[in-house]
């Protein structure tokens, strides 16, 4: 069964400055997704960012871009000129892709990013 | 599209009744999950769907545990007899297929009391 494991329960980081949250994963598969979601405390799950296993290119939307090092089974999320917006728990996730039952999603524990004025 | 729509935001109940959770997935959406999260277990997948069909219900924690997915816009899940340590909120997701990334409806906030 695959894991995904954040060891971060909590961190914090000044306006403006950027943080990087950490994220690993066990799997044999070769071919698979992985996600950040983030849930504010309004609780609605947002997804913030994606990555497919086979591109090498790590992903990028504006200030939050992933560093995946599929060796590793590393997949951390960076956050840069961080904004109060972006306090909030974050979850990695991964889906693995072929045709067999096993499509879910599966979740880490979450990290809590606390962004001080 | 209005996104994944679930009903009702907010339940309380008395240990021993049923309760039905619902909820609509994004029209053309193929793939129906069910999450339950708590503070203790994070986010569980608890059953999932793909094409109405169920293909993974180990993670329903027992028999009071029931899903149903009639057709490909809705789907239902059940809790009878509830029971206070089955308070949590329970998501609703789906996605286009098994590529993509699942959209999450806005969560049931459950209390058994």
């Amino acid at each position: 069964a695959q894991t995904v494991t954040q060891s971060q329960p909590e961190m914090s980081v000044q306006e403006a400055e950027t943080v990087t949250l950490s994220c690993t994963y066990d799997t044999s598969e070769s071919d698979y997704y992985l996600f950040w979601y983030k849930q504010p405390p309004s609780r609605q799950m947002i997804l913030v960012i994606r990555q497919e296993a086979y591109k090498q290119q790590n992903a990028t939307e504006n200030r939050f871009s992933v560093n995946f090092q599929k060796a590793a089974k590393s997949f951390s999320l960076k956050i840069s000129d961080s904004q109060l917006g972006d306090a909030a728990m974050y979850f990695c996730a991964y889906r693995r892709t072929n045709n067999n039952a096993g499509n879910m999603l599966t979740f880490g524990g979450g990290t809590r990013l606390m962004v001080k004025p | 599209d209005a996104g994944v729509i679930q009903s009702p935001r907010h339940e309380v109940t008395e240990m021993g009744q049923e309760v039905t959770l619902r909820c609509k997935p994004i029209s053309g959406h193929d793939y129906l999950f069910w999450y339950r999260q708590t503070m203790m277990r994070g986010l569980e997948l608890l059953i999932y769907f793909n094409n109405n069909v169920p293909i993974d219900d180990s993670g329903m924690p027992e028999d009071r545990f029931s899903a149903k997915m009639p057709n490909a816009s809705f789907s239902t899940l059940k809790i009878q007899p509830s029971e206070p340590r089955d308070s949590a909120v329970y998501f609703c997701a789906s996605s286009l297929h098994r590529f993509t990334e699942a959209f999450f409806g806005q969560g049931t906030r459950l209390t058994v009391v």
